[in-house]
C-alpha cells in the first residue's frame, strides 16, 4: 500500500525566513499531490495541487515542487510570518483514493 | 453556501452503542469522503463515494458503514462502537474532473469529536 512520510518533528523558524517542508512517498507514483493547511480544532484547508507531469507550482508566497524520480514533494513558504504557523499536510491521489501524510507542524517565531 | 456541514460536533458513546455521523454539502460535489484523525497518525481514509449510489472502502473501513442515497448527504455509521474508534472524524467533498471522476480540491467540514468509553 502507499506510504507517505512527512517530517514528524516540528519545524521552528524565524519570521522572514523560508520554511521548507518535505513529503516522501513509496510505491506507485500518484496522479497528483496536494498540500493542505490545518489549524488546531479545524478541518484542513486546500492550498496547492501539483500533477505528476508538473515540476513546480506557485501561489503567492507558496511554492511546491514534485520530483517523481525521487518520489518527493517539497513545500516552501517564503517570507514566513507568525500567521503561517499551522500543521501542513500532503496528500496523494491514485485509484480513487486521496491518502494523507501525518503532517508537519510549523512554528514561525517573530 | 454553507459548504460542508457535520453533526454532531461532539459525541460520547458507550462501548457497543451505534450511531450515525451526519455529513452534508450544498456545492453539488460528486466526490465525498470520510477520514479519521488521531494524534500522530494524520488523516486516514475510511470510506469514499464518487457519486450517489456508489461507495468504496478506504484505508481503515472496518467497523464503519456508509451509504450515498443523494448527492448532498454521506452519513457514516458506527455499528458497534469500540474505544479504538475514539477520534476526530472529518467529512470532505470535492468536484471531480475527467472520465474517472477524479476529485480535485477537497473541502472539509469542521469535524466531529467522538469519545467511546
Amino acid at each position: 500500500s502507499q506510504k507517505i512520510e512527512q517530517n514528524s518533528e516540528a519545524l521552528n523558524i524565524q519570521e522572514g525566513k523560508t520554511a521548507t517542508l518535505t513529503c516522501n512517498y513509496t510505491n506507485y507514483s500518484p496522479a497528483y499531490l496536494q498540500w493542505y493547511r490545518q489549524d488546531p480544532g479545524r478541518g484542513p484547508v486546500f492550498l496547492l495541487l501539483i500533477r505528476e507531469n508538473e515540476k513546480e507550482k506557485r501561489k503567492e508566497r507558496l511554492k511546491v515542487t514534485f520530483d517523481t524520480t525521487l518520489k518527493q514533494s517539497l513545500f516552501h513558504i517564503t517570507a514566513s510570518q507568525p500567521a503561517d504557523s499551522a500543521t501542513y499536510l500532503c496528500a496523494l491521489y491514485r485509484g480513487g483514493k486521496l491518502i494523507f501524510g501525518q503532517g508537519t507542524e510549523l512554528s514561525v517565531k517573530p | 453556501n454553507a459548504g460542508v456541514t457535520q453533526t454532531p460536533k461532539f459525541q460520547v458513546l458507550k462501548t457497543g452503542q451505534s450511531m450515525t455521523l451526519q455529513c452534508a454539502q450544498d456545492m453539488n460535489h460528486e466526490y465525498m469522503s470520510w477520514y479519521r484523525q488521531d494524534p500522530g497518525m494524520g488523516l486516514r481514509l475510511i470510506h469514499y463515494s464518487v457519486g450517489a449510489g456508489i461507495t468504496d472502502q478506504g484505508e481503515v473501513p472496518n467497523g464503519y458503514n456508509v451509504s450515498r442515497s443523494t448527492t448532498e448527504d454521506f452519513p457514516l455509521r458506527l455499528l458497534s462502537a469500540a474505544p479504538s474508534q475514539t477520534s476526530v472524524y472529518f467529512c470532505a467533498s470535492s468536484q471531480t474532473s475527467g472520465s474517472g471522476s477524479v476529485p480535485e480540491t477537497q473541502y472539509f467540514g469542521p469535524g466531529t469529536r467522538l469519545l467511546v468509553l
